[in-house]
Formats: C-alpha cells, structure tokens, sequence
C-alpha cells in the first residue's frame, strides 16, 4: 500500500545551519509529493510540492527533489531562521486523499 | 479567499455529551476532509467526501462518529456520545478537483472531552 516516513524528531539546530528532514515512500505508479508546515496552534500550510520524478518544489528558502530511483523526497533549507520553528510533514497523493508522514518537529534556536 | 472555515476553535464537553463540529470548505472546491490529530497517531483521515457524497469513511473510530455534507458549503462532523478518548484536534481541508494542487487545511478545533 501507500505510505510516507519520515525521519523522527525532533530536530533542534542553531540559527543559520543547514536542514534536512528525510522522507521516503512507497506508492503505485508516481504519485505526487507535498511538503506542509504546521505553525504551533495553526493548521497544516502547504509548503512545496512536487508533481514528477525529478521536479524540485521550492518555497521560502526550502527545496526538496522528487527521486524516483531512491523513493524520495527530502527537505532542505540551507540556512534556518528561528521562525522556521515548527512541525513539518511530508505527505503524497494516493489518489483519493493524501497520506501524510508522523511529522518532524524543527527547534531552531539563535 | 476566506479559506477553510472551522467552528469552534476550541470546545471542552463532559463525557456523554453530543458534540459537533463545523467546516466551511473554499468555494468551488469539490473535495471535503475530516482529519484527527493526536500525539500519539499523528494525522489520521476520518472521511471525505466528493461532490458532497460520502466516499470513503473507513477511517471512522466507531459509530458514535458520523459526518454529512448537505451541501457544498457545509460540512459536520459529530460525536455522540463523546468520550476522553476523543479528545484531539479536528482538522477539516478542502482541494478542487484531483489533488495535484493538494489540500487548504482550516485552522482545526482543538477537542477536549473531560
């Protein structure tokens, strides 16, 4: 079936360091991929996405690129701010509805 | 573009009562979603619906849980009787047609059933 992991959290960095969040999934065919943010006390807002294998999603600094040969799809942002600080979730298409990662908790501290 | 609406924010019942809550979903959209999140599952899909129709509610916990969609703008989800174990935040998002463009999640309603 379909499914989404992502790296356990939480990931705690100093300001200006770099990020990863790992993702990976498995999914029929070539589904397309999503990165959403979750602010403390706030819904889910989408991020990025990807709609192909080799498409690179961007937004506000944060790439992420669809790999079809690895089966993945991670977030990374070269220079995180405190207010970046927040829950992120990596999620796909299945078709009828998104399934959506366990999400990755980001501490950023200056 | 007002967004997805949901109502209340918060809601704080006892154990037996009956609670509902409200989602508004984008004009034009033609896809409704009833999320949970807890820390425990992290988000779970309860139902959706397309075009106002029940598609799948197979993510529903028991039979105290139903939802409807009686129009296009409109959307409940109820829990009757409540329990401490519902306790969660209730998200509603909506998506136009495919899901290519992914989802617009309202702000949620945190539930706590005491």
């Amino acid at each position: 079936g379909n499914s989404v992991t992502q790296m356990e959290g939480p990931v705690t960095l100093s300001e200006e360091a770099f990020l990863t969040i790992n993702c990976t999934y498995t999914a029929t065919g070539y589904p397309s991929l999503f990165w959403y943010v979750q602010y403390p006390g706030e819904g889910l807002q989408l991020l990025l996405k990807a709609t192909k294998a080799d498409d690179k999603g961007s937004n506000k600094g944060f790439e992420a690129t669809y790999r079809k040969e690895t089966t993945s799809f991670h977030l990374e942002k070269g220079s995180v701010q405190v207010s970046d600080s927040a829950v992120y979730f990596c999620a796909l298409d299945a078709g009828t509805a998104l399934i959506f990662g366990k999400g990755t908790t980001l501490s950023v501290s200056s | 573009d007002a967004g997805v609406i949901q109502s209340p924010r918060h809601e704080v019942t006892e154990m037996g009562q009956e609670v509902t809550l409200r989602c508004k979903p984008i004009s034009g959209h033609n896809s409704l979603f009833w999320y949970r999140q807890t820390m425990m599952r992290g988000l779970e899909l309860l139902i959706y619906f397309n075009n106002n129709v029940p598609i799948d509610d197979s993510g529903m916990p028991e039979d105290r849980f139903s939802a409807k969609m009686p129009n296009a703008s409109f959307s409940t989800l109820k829990i009757q009787p409540s329990e401490p174990r519902d306790s969660a935040v209730y998200f509603c998002a909506s998506s136009p047609r495919g899901l290519i463009h992914g989802y617009t999640f309202g702000s949620g309603t945190r539930l706590t059933v005491v």
